[in-house]
């Protein structure tokens, strides 16, 4: 079945850090998603990406559809500490459903 | 005003009940979802619909019965609930490839 590939599973950084997080999939997605989960709550849309290729940003995240629409990367510059949380990158395939991956768990260090 | 909301926001029960979670959406879209997370914060489909049809049935045991009224609600009913079914269920409503999640609804087999 369709699944996505999502790594790293965790990080641990100092604030002031540059972080990274991909996800791959031998699925071809219509729509790219990453979203970011605090504890208690539901996860909140941060990126959509619709066109093969396309480099979006969002205040310190970038992220990028891969050329092939199998893959994404996400990128946080300057970490703070409210950058906490469980962050998933998800893909809507032309079905309109919508797998996750599995998340990366994103600790910032004191 | 909450653009998904779901009822209630925890739900403790004993083994063998029936429960109901309500989801709701102002947001205007033609398709919703519902979601599980287990301890492993894992989210899996589970069913969507669009416009009040059933759309993906992701092999969910048929003591869930999804049902919407109308295409702003999407509710879910889990008869003779087991130990295994405690998690956190998320509703969810989409249109074109962006999807927003309601708080979860975190249910708790005793």
């Amino acid at each position: 079945g369709q699944q996505l590939n999502q790594s790293p599973q965790s990080m641990f950084i100092q604030e002031g850090e540059d972080v990274s997080m991909n996800c791959t999939s031998s699925s071809i997605f219509n729509t790219w998603l990453w979203y970011k989960q605090d504890p208690g709550e539901g996860p909140v849309l941060l990126i959509a990406l619709y066109k093969a290729g396309e480099l979006t940003s969002n205040g310190r995240l970038t992220a990028q559809f891969g050329t092939t629409r199998k893959d994404s990367f996400l990128n946080i510059s300057a970490s703070i500490p409210s950058d906490v949380g469980i962050y998933f990158c998800a893909g809507q395939l032309w079905d309109d459903k919508i797998i996750f991956g599995k998340g990366t768990r994103l600790h910032i260090l004191p | 005003d909450t653009a998904v909301s779901q009822t209630p926001k925890y739900l403790v029960t004993q083994m063998g009940n029936d429960k109901s979670i309500k989801c709701e959406q102002n947001l205007g879209h033609d398709t919703m979802y519902w979601y599980k997370q287990d301890s492993k914060k894992f989210l899996k489909i589970m069913f969507s619909y669009n416009n009040k049809e059933l759309i993906i049935n992701e092999t969910v045991p048929n003591r869930f019965s999804p049902k919407s009224p109308d295409k702003a609600h999407l509710n879910l009913h889990i008869n003779s609930l087991e130990l295994g079914d405690s998690a956190v269920y998320f509703c969810a409503s989409s249109q074109q490839g962006e999807a927003f999640f309601g708080q979860g609804t975190r249910l708790t087999v005793v």
